[in-house]
């Protein structure tokens, strides 16, 4: 079946750090990957996506590069702000629709000025 | 444009009874998406609706239901409510049949007790 893991949180940074949250994905077929955002007290965000092997998605400074071969798409950021602090949630879509979407645990990010 | 509105925001209910959530979607969205996201079990799929259909559905037990209006609103029923269905339930619209990007809800966040 279709699944999706991603690192455990909480994950506690300083400003201006370096971020990266691994998640990695098991699928049949070829999936969509994506990186969805939870900001406190609202819904989910689409963060960034991709569509294929080697796509690389981003947004807001947010980059996921797809790599097929080791099945993984980790989310970083290059200098990360308070602003940033939110759950942080990797999907994936085999076929089309909102309801193909297989999503991880979540990662909860605190940035700490 | 207005997003995705969900009603109540929370709501607190006996184990027993049975309680109804509405969700409007984005203006045009013809698909609604209902997700559970309970506590350490991430986002589960719940049920999908378009044109007024059901289309899919998760695996959750019959005594949850739902239906689409002609307006593309929502509703989702939960009766026999037990602890654990006390979750988050987001939902989640997208702008024709399965469209792969849905645009989420702030959520209603369901407490039994």
């Amino acid at each position: 079946g279709n699944s999706v893991t991603q690192m455990e949180g909480p994950v506690t940074l300083s400003e201006e750090a370096f971020l990266t949250i691994n998640c990695t994905y098991t699928a049949t077929g070829y999936p969509s990957l994506f990186w969805y955002v939870q900001y406190p007290g609202e819904g989910l965000q689409l963060l960034l996506k991709a569509t294929k092997a080697d796509d690389k998605g981003s947004n807001k400074g947010f980059e996921a590069t797809y790599r097929k071969e080791t099945t993984s798409f980790h989310l970083e950021k290059g200098s990360v702000q308070v602003s940033d602090s939110a759950v942080y949630f990797c999907a994936l879509s085999v076929g089309q629709g909102a309801q193909k979407l297989v999503f991880g645990q979540g990662t909860r990010l605190t940035i700490n000025p | 444009e207005a997003g995705v509105t969900q009603s109540p925001t929370h709501l607190i209910k006996t184990r027993g009874q049975q309680v109804t959530l509405r969700c409007s979607p984005i203006s045009g969205h013809t698909s609604v998406y209902w997700y559970q996201q309970a506590l350490g079990l991430g986002l589960q799929f719940l049920l999908w609706y378009d044109e007024g259909e059901e289309r899919n559905r998760g695996n959750f037990p019959p005594r949850f239901s739902g239906r689409q209006f002609p307006n593309y609103s929502s509703e989702l029923n939960v009766n026999a409510l037990e602890l654990e269905d006390s979750a988050l339930y987001l939902c989640a619209s997208s702008l024709y049949l399965g469209g792969t990007e849905a645009f989420f809800g702030q959520g209603t966040r369901l407490t039994v007790v």
